[in-house]
């Protein structure tokens, strides 16, 4: 069974373009959460979905920032207009239950 | 709302010495307790889990106790090694008034030396 996958593992952009992060979930996992990671700190939530539902996305930016699980492919959490401050580590985990999560090894993005 | 507490790190230990990272937690239902473990560069893994009290989660030679009284669940290991240099994050998931979203402490960051 494989793990949790996401891509690209890195991913540089110019300040203003759009960055597209992917996560494919464990099989069988519903439930996925985004999180985003600064140097140094702690893990910050973003959001949680499962299947074509947005469950609770309080930690995620209202402007520029979206995400999506569709009922066939990977989320996408998707970054607009990408600024300095977006440079960080994002990760995905998934989860069969919304107890214990899987994570993937991450996105680190840089804006240039 | 809900929140978990963990030690300032570094900790630094020499190898084959004993580890201790503190996790206090405050939670408005019975939650479940995690711990997780990143290595540089990767994702969280999962270490060990409690969902009761006095639960004793173990892997890998690491140990946790659910304490409901102390409202703790510290993290231990007999004798470390250069390989458990990590971040470790104590976590609760806790569903009571519909809450999904699990909380993470900050990470506490292990550094053992040989």
């Amino acid at each position: 069974n494989a793990g949790v996958m996401q891509n690209p593992r890195h991913l540089v952009r110019r300040r203003g373009q759009e960055a597209r992060l992917r996560c494919s979930p464990m099989k069988g996992h519903s439930h996925v959460y985004w999180y985003r990671q600064l140097p140094e700190e702690g893990l910050k939530f973003m959001v949680y979905l499962q299947k074509e539902n947005i469950i609770d996305e309080s930690g995620m930016p209202k402007e520029r920032f979206s995400a999506e699980f569709p009922k066939e492919g990977p989320s996408i959490l998707r970054i607009q207009q990408v600024v300095r401050g977006d440079s960080a580590a994002y990760f995905c985990a998934s989860s069969p239950d919304d107890r214990e999560q899987y994570f993937g090894p991450g996105t680190r993005l840089t804006v240039t | 709302g809900d929140s978990v507490t963990q030690m300032e790190g570094p900790v630094t230990l020499s190898e084959e010495a004993f580890l201790t990272i503190n996790c206090t937690y405050t939670a408005t239902g019975y939650p479940s307790l995690f711990w997780y473990v990143q290595y540089p560069g990767e994702g969280l893994q999962l270490l060990l889990k409690a969902t009761k009290a006095d639960d004793k989660g173990s892997n890998k030679g690491f140990e946790a106790t659910y304490r409901k009284e102390t409202t703790s669940f510290h993290l231990e290991k007999g004798s470390v090694q250069v390989s458990d240099s990590a971040v470790y994050f104590c976590a609760l998931s806790d569903r009571t008034g519909g809450s999904y979203i699990p909380t993470f402490g900050r990470g506490t960051s292990l550094i053992v030396h040989p």
